[in-house]
């Protein structure tokens, strides 16, 4: 109860689209949802988080969707550039748990 | 401002060497967790310590200890390394020990085991 299931594991895009990383969960005490961008070498850094009680955030490019009844949360990245090549992580959290509890994963490749 | 840092950034060992891995935390943070990424993987819990304490602990042995000093900076120490510790391992920094308070991490110190 305690995943996050994150998918596609990789993906590739051309300049200009719109990756689209999606997660789900199972624990309904969740109520904090990061994502984290990690370049290789490096510490994750956090994009965007977002709280239940909205249904999308933005920030710059970065757009997080979020759906309470089906338990699921997605990333989008707008007009999307090569220096977006990373590997992006889904996290989730609730008020008592201290820890965050992250996705496996998503390696991006966007294409010039 | 500087962000949260860690010492060493790499660090070869032998099974069933000891390692201490240091951090210090962004400034104005009280609260240091720490993680392991294991290659390809996300980062898992190790535990967390705040007010020089560890507040919770992930699924980890005994092998795994921590130490948080006045100054809120942190120790990881690990007994009896086994190749399976050979991982990144992060600091995270957060002001207050909440799951929801933003959590900031740092390079991270590359631990290979031989």
């Amino acid at each position: 109860q305690q995943q996050v299931k994150q998918s596609p594991q990789s993906l590739i895009v051309q300049k200009g689209g719109i990756p689209i990383i999606n997660c789900a969960y199972e624990n309904t005490a969740f109520d904090y949802f990061p994502w984290y961008q990690q370049f290789p070498g490096k510490g994750p850094a956090l994009l965007i988080a977002i709280r239940p009680d909205v249904s999308e955030k933005k920030e710059g490019r970065f757009t997080i969707s979020f759906n309470k009844s089906a338990k699921q949360f997605s990333l989008h990245i707008m007009d999307s550039q090569p220096g977006d090549s990373a590997t992006y992580f889904c996290a989730a959290s609730y008020e008592g748990a201290q820890k965050l509890v992250f996705g496996q994963g998503t390696r991006l490749t966007i294409n010039p | 401002d500087a962000g949260v840092t860690q010492s060493p950034t790499h660090l070869i060992k032998t099974r069933g060497q000891q390692v201490t891995l240091r951090c210090s935390p962004k400034s104005g943070h009280d609260t240091v967790s720490w993680y392991q990424q294991a290659l390809g993987q996300g980062p898992q819990f190790i535990f967390q310590y705040y007010e020089e304490e560890e507040r919770q602990r992930g699924n980890f042995p005994d092998r795994f200890s921590g130490h948080q000093f006045p100054n809120y900076s942190s120790e990881l120490n690990v007994n009896a390394l086994l190749l399976g510790d050979s991982a990144l391992y992060l600091c995270a920094s957060s002001r207050g020990a909440s799951g929801t308070d933003t959590q900031y991490f740092g390079p991270g110190t590359r631990l290979t085991v031989l």
